[in-house]
């Protein structure tokens, strides 16, 4: 099955820098990577997300990369504000079977 | 938009005994997602509901199960409840993926169940 390593498990970064999350996958025939941001009692929350025939997205501060060839994807944040702290989970997804498998997740710590 | 809802919040049960957890999805929304979020094991699939039907299934026993109504809304039941059963059950919701091409699922806030 699908197997999902998520690097590294904690980034402390300092307000105004950038952050970078990495995920490597598995399975070639994932096609779908979404990446969830979940602060302390929240849900998790679809914050970005890639298809595999797209090799980047940006959504103001945040962006996305897809590497299909190195089956890695990483998450980018400049900028970095206090309330970007939370623990970011990186996914994948097959084209059937809908089943998200997800990173052991990245707890950001921000400071001001 | 309502988002997906959970019930209850919390829940305190002894071990042997059974859980039942609700979830209502986005309106419009036909699949259903159930995902345990145990402490420092990361969030595991459990099932998948479309239209109804269990479409997949993760690495748990088969005292997990559950079921989707009509109204699409769905229902976890964890029978014979074990103590490592403790943790965030989390629900997610997305449009049918093969009607609408979306892959995207939406998470409701959890229920936390400890087992006692």
């Amino acid at each position: 099955g699908e197997n999902v390593e998520q690097h590294p498990s904690t980034l402390s970064v300092q307000e105004g820098d950038s952050a970078v999350i990495k995920c490597t996958y598995s399975d070639s025939a994932s096609n779908y990577f979404p990446w969830y941001k979940q602060e302390l009692g929240k849900r998790p929350q679809l914050i970005i997300d890639i298809r595999s025939n797209v090799g980047e997205k940006k959504d103001q501060r945040i962006a996305v990369t897809l590497n299909k060839t190195a089956k890695h994807f990483s998450l980018h944040i400049t900028e970095t504000q206090p309330e970007d702290s939370a623990v970011y989970f990186c996914a994948a997804i097959k084209a059937a079977g809908n089943k998200l498998t997800f990173g052991g997740g990245t707890r950001v710590l921000v400071k001001p | 938009e309502a988002g997906v809802t959970q019930s209850p919040t919390h829940l305190i049960k002894t071990r042997g005994q059974q859980a039942t957890l609700r979830c209502s999805p986005i309106s419009g929304h036909t699949s259903v997602y159930w995902y345990q979020q145990a402490l420092g094991l990361g969030l595991q699939f459990l099932l998948w509901y479309d239209e109804g039907e269990e479409r997949n299934r993760g690495n748990f026993p088969p005292r997990f199960s559950g079921r989707q109504f009509p109204n699409y809304s769905s229902e976890l039941n964890v029978n014979a409840l074990e103590l490592e059963d403790s943790a965030l059950y989390l629900c997610a919701s997305s449009l049918d993926v093969y009607r609408d091409s979306s892959y995207e699922q939406y998470f409701g806030p959890g229920t936390r169940l400890t087992v006692t």
